[in-house]
């Protein structure tokens, strides 16, 4: 899998929006960007994800590069709820299913 | 809808036991996905299976460890004679079998961790 570099940690106030940025400059045509959070002593849950046009969904929007060697995470108005370690991953899909490979991700603190 | 169970949620062997850790995946969830974490790091891929046969063992140890997926029951993930270094927490994810082609999503979805403890 092509490998995914992201900041160790990032730090918001509450109520402003949050970008969590991620960088793959070896990206492949097949691979989809993927962004998984996990809470404090939780497993991880599904953000978002998307190949080549950004996407909203309840939870945040995806921003990718034209290039595709970078994309961002977008949370609007961070909460302390989203104070998380945000996984960027990327991965081609199967509808068969597909392993999930984790990097050490972004820790977003989120002070009040 | 229950989510994604796992049992037990802490697990406190001695080095030599075995440890049997289960997970009940989604209703209408084919597909089981083992994942470790070593404290202070994030999630590694152990092994993805579906009803009775294993997919992809490529994240498993050569040794001691083995996992299965049976036409009935839980998903179970064993571990034989375990040492201090198996101490972590073990997460189960499911997901469905979706029809389509690959644009087709099957988010995976986690369970809470078992946090196995080995002294």
């Amino acid at each position: 899998d092509a490998k995914t570099t992201q900041p160790n940690s990032m730090e918001s106030n509450e109520e402003e929006p949050v970008h969590l940025p991620c960088n793959h400059s070896t990206i492949s045509g097949t691979d989809y960007i993927h962004w998984y959070r996990q809470l404090p002593s939780q497993g991880p849950e599904y953000v978002i994800h998307g190949l080549t046009s950004n996407v909203n969904n309840r939870m945040a929007s995806l921003a990718i590069a034209e290039d595709r060697k970078s994309s961002t995470l977008i949370l609007h108005r961070a909460t302390l709820r989203d104070a998380a370690v945000y996984y960027c991953i990327l991965r081609v899909i199967s509808n068969s299913g597909y392993a999930l490979n984790f990097g050490k991700g972004t820790s977003l603190l989120v002070t009040p | 809808n229950a989510g994604v169970m796992q049992n037990p949620r802490h697990l406190v062997r001695r080095r030599g036991q075995e440890a049997r850790l289960r997970c009940s995946p989604m209703k209408g969830h084919s597909h089981v996905y083992w994942y470790r974490q070593l404290p202070e790091e994030g999630l590694k891929f152990m092994v993805y299976l579906q009803k009775e046969n294993i997919i992809d063992e490529s994240g498993m140890p050569k040794e001691r460890f083995s996992a299965e997926f049976p036409k009935e029951g839980p998903s179970i993930l064993r571990i034989q004679q375990v040492v201090r270094g198996d101490s972590a927490a073990y997460f189960c994810a499911s997901s469905q079998t979706t029809s389509g082609g690959a644009s087709s999503y099957n988010e995976q979805f986690f369970g809470p961790g078992t946090r196995l403890t080995v002294l």
